[in-house]
Formats: C-alpha cells, structure tokens, sequence
C-alpha cells in the first residue's frame, strides 16, 4: 500500500465555492503529480512539481491552481468551483528520475459540483 | 485519446483463462507502464519496460513491446476474479516520469 493520502474522499459542493484537495506523501518523493479522470476515461495530468517551490501546468488545461510548500504536501485548489470541474481529481508522487520510475497513486477524490 | 487507444475497451472472461490487451501509442518514448484501477479507484503500478527491452515477466504478468509498430501487450495467465479491474497503459516520451495514459481496457473476470 502506497503511502499517498488524498481528503476529502468525496465532495459535493455549490457552484461558486472555494475548494482544496488534500495530497501527501510520507515517502520523501520530490516528484507529484495531479491528474484528472471522468468516469471511465483515461487520466490527464493537469499539475507537476519536481520539488518545493516547482509546479507546473501538466498537459490538460485546467483552472485549478497548486502549490509545493513542503515536499511531503501538495494540494490543489479551485477559487470558483463549476459543474465543469466535476470529475474525480487523483494525487500521485515518484522517486527522482532518470532512471524513470512507477508513480504511486492516491485513492482520489471525487468532486461534484451542483 | 491524447497518446494511443488501447484494445478491446472491455473483455470478459472466465477464471482460469487468460487475458490480453493491447495498447498503440504515437510517440516515440523512454519507457510505458501498466496501471490496475479497481473500481475508481487510485491506480496501482503493475510493471515498467523500457524502450530498449521487448518482453517483461512479473508473476502471472507479461508485457511486450514492440517499438517499431508502437505497440505494447499485457497478458495476465490463469486470470482470478480479484484481477477484475481497469488496465491503463501509460507511456513516458521523454523519460521524466510525465505519464500519458491509454483510455484503458475493463476486464471483467467470472467464477
């Protein structure tokens, strides 16, 4: 079992509120990634850090901020939730490559927005 | 899909038989993996082959890669119905672990 937390498990929340998705880690990986999965789809990265200080915008576009404070935290945060942001938003981390290595996952959390 | 299609996008089967899919991707890359969800879950990493290598065993596993037709397969044997999940293919163009995922292929495994 990997040791990657994500909370809230489950949100469902208003439109126009401000959220925060929890990730940690406790296994010093200065890699984490956040990706975003619709039922039954393949997962897109939206967010990556290499380490404290480090973020950046992954492949799909999103309106959700993170930020790397601590090497072990690394949350997510949306300023205005909408409809469209609901979706299941899953937290991983990896060990310093090259050689490239596995990311382990958190259990996600699923986000909807009425 | 943002990198490949993975092949068939559901399979159902039998305990006891055994299990492939497929995955094409469009890139040249460093290395792919493959990842179990089991019910919406987070995903868990089942094994990594890298560009250099063609086949890969891991217990009940076996992964292929062919990187002249851009195309990977996994085979679990002797499949159980705790193998009942969905499989992700993830592949990694420039070796820094940014992972582009398949759409995944949902196996169902019967008693």
């Amino acid at each position: 079992e990997a040791d990657i937390y994500q909370t809230p498990r489950y949100l469902v929340i208003g439109t126009g509120k401000k959220i925060t998705l929890e990730c940690s880690q406790t296994m010093g990986h200065d890699k984490m990634y956040w990706y975003q999965q619709d039922p039954g789809m393949e997962l897109h990265l939206i967010h990556y850090s290499y380490g404290v200080n480090s973020t950046e915008k992954g492949d799909l576009s999103s309106e959700s901020t993170v930020s790397r404070i601590r090497t072990e935290h690394f949350p997510l945060t949306l300023e205005s939730a909408r409809p469209s942001h609901t979706s299941q938003y899953l937290c991983a981390s990896s060990d310093t490559g090259p050689p490239a290595l596995e990311q382990y996952f958190g259990p996600g959390t699923r986000l909807t927005v009425t | 899909s943002q990198q490949g299609e993975e092949d068939p996008q559901a399979l159902s089967i039998q305990e006891g038989e055994n299990a492939t899919m497929n995955c094409s991707y469009k890139t040249s890359i460093n290395n792919l993996q493959w990842y179990r969800q089991n019910s919406g879950r987070g995903l868990v990493h089942l094994i990594l082959i890298r560009s250099n290598e063609r086949e890969k065993h891991s217990g009940r596993l076996r992964v292929t890669l062919d990187t002249s037709k851009k195309s990977s397969s996994l085979l679990i044997t002797a499949s159980r119905a705790a193998d009942t999940a969905s499989y992700f293919c993830a592949t990694d163009p420039g070796g820094y672990n940014k992972l582009i995922f398949g759409a995944g292929t949902r196996l169902a495994v019967h008693p």
